[in-house]
């Protein structure tokens, strides 16, 4: 069974602090994982993706298979960043099924 | 292009009433998935349609059901509603049905079982 778990449900940070969402998977497969970002009132949007390996608005994420984690980490937060962050897991060849975690919400104040 | 439609936007059904959701995907794209949102159980995958076929299925019970027509657009349908249907139906379009791609979300319909 797959499963994403994301600790948090809310996360505070002053801005200009270092940002973790952390994320942890259980699968025994070949795992996709993925970063969702839902601003206020916007949709649910796709923001990075591991097989990219590319920085989105500052955001990275590595999967570590021997942790089975995908930490999302922005070195320096601004206050646009603050949003509902959702980490999800697809199964390689399996199409576009999605197992998401419950979401953190990532506050960042002035 | 234009995003992910998805009609209508919110609905008030009573308990034993079916319902039906319909969603218009990104044009040129194949895929579209359909996900329950509750504060409980947060998202949850219910099924994918691509080329007119179901081909991923979510845990739910055989009262949700979907289908996508020859233009992509797709529908699913709850028959004898429960309360604990009450959530955000989300759908999201892809070009394609592979892992890797990057799934377009629309902006949900709202349903409240009375």
């Amino acid at each position: 069974a797959q499963r994403v778990t994301q600790p948090e449900k809310l996360l505070s940070v002053f801005k200009g602090a270092p940002v973790e969402l952390k994320c942890n998977y259980s699968y025994s497969g070949s795992p996709e994982l993925f970063w969702y970002v839902q601003y206020s009132r916007q949709r649910l949007q796709l923001l990075l993706r591991h097989i990219s390996r590319e920085s989105i608005k500052g955001f990275t994420a590595d999967l570590n298979k021997g942790e089975t984690s995908f930490h999302l980490k922005k070195p320096f937060a601004q206050e646009e960043d603050s949003a509902m962050y959702y980490c999800a897991l697809g199964r390689r060849g399996g199409g576009n099924k999605l197992t998401f975690g419950t979401g953190t919400q990532l506050k960042v104040e002035l | 292009k234009a995003g992910v439609t998805q009609t209508p936007r919110y609905l008030i059904k009573t308990r034993g009433q079916q319902v039906t959701l319909s969603c218009s995907p990104i044009s040129g794209h194949r895929s579209v998935s359909w996900y329950q949102q509750t504060p409980g159980q947060g998202l949850q995958f219910l099924f994918e349609y691509f080329s007119e076929t179901q081909r991923n299925k979510g845990n739910f019970p055989g009262r949700f059901s979907g289908r996508q027509f020859s233009n992509s657009r797709s529908e699913m349908n709850v028959s004898t509603l429960e309360l604990g249907d009450s959530a955000l139906y989300l759908c999201a379009s892809s070009a394609d049905h592979s892992s890797t791609d990057t799934q377009y979300f629309g902006p949900g319909t709202r349903l409240t079982v009375l």
